[in-house]
């Protein structure tokens, strides 16, 4: 089964600080996805990559920014965390192809205080 | 843009009745449709996803039926159990871009 490993998979920050949640995939997948779960909203697209030096927008991108590394490794960072930041964040990747499924790490739980 | 909209936030029933979960979406071409479940404390998995003939996907009692007709791909069990309380996501994949796009969720809690 794929893997992708977040770390850290708990963190604690004040409003204001530098956050980086980093995230690997060692399944040689194309595209990389990092979401945010939030009760009643479900899971919302913050970013996703199709390769190394690609980032294109998703549907909550306010407040965050990414980047992607290597084909391995996707990163995404809040350089201004605020208390509406505090949520659990997965990474996910996927092969190429429409039909393909999406596999998860097992999250980041981030809290602002 | 495209989009899942899933109605219902919890759906509460009692073992051995019926399951549908409703799922509507909205995309600009044909996308494909996945169903993915979430139990506590656990990442989102694969549950099944639509095929691009008529066949049914089915899995673990699971099924869903793809209507292009009415934009829907309503998740379905003829028989709950205890086992199947869990959060469940429809997605979907969209042609033209690489967006992976999901619906609010349902929290399934299945009583004896």
């Amino acid at each position: 089964e794929a893997a992708v490993t977040q770390s850290p998979r708990n963190k604690v920050t004040v409003t204001g600080g530098n956050v980086t949640l980093s995230c690997r995939q060692t399944n040689s997948h194309n595209y990389m996805y990092w979401y945010r779960q939030d009760t009643g909203h479900g899971l919302r697209l913050i970013h996703y990559s199709y390769g190394a030096g690609n980032l294109q927008i998703g549907d909550v991108p306010d407040g965050y920014k990414a980047t992607r590394t290597t084909q391995e490794d996707f990163f995404l960072l809040l350089e201004l965390a605020s208390p509406s930041q505090t949520s659990l964040y997965f990474c996910a990747s996927r092969a190429g192809g429409r039909a393909t499924e999406v596999f998860f790490g097992k999250g980041t739980r981030l809290t602002v205080v | 843009g495209d989009s899942v909209t899933q109605t219902e936030g919890l759906v509460t029933l009692t073992e051995g009745l019926p399951v549908m979960l409703n799922c509507t979406y909205q995309s600009t071409y044909s996308p494909f449709l996945f169903w993915y479940v979430q139990h506590l404390n656990e990442a989102p998995k694969l549950l099944l996803k639509s095929f691009t003939d008529n066949k049914r996907p089915e899995h673990q009692g699971f099924h869903a039926t793809l209507h292009k007709s009415s934009s829907s791909f309503h998740l379905q069990k003829s028989s709950a159990q205890l086992s199947d309380s869990a959060l469940y996501y429809c997605a979907l994949s969209p042609t033209g871009n690489y967006k992976y796009v999901f619906g609010a969720g349902t929290r399934l809690k299945v009583i004896a």
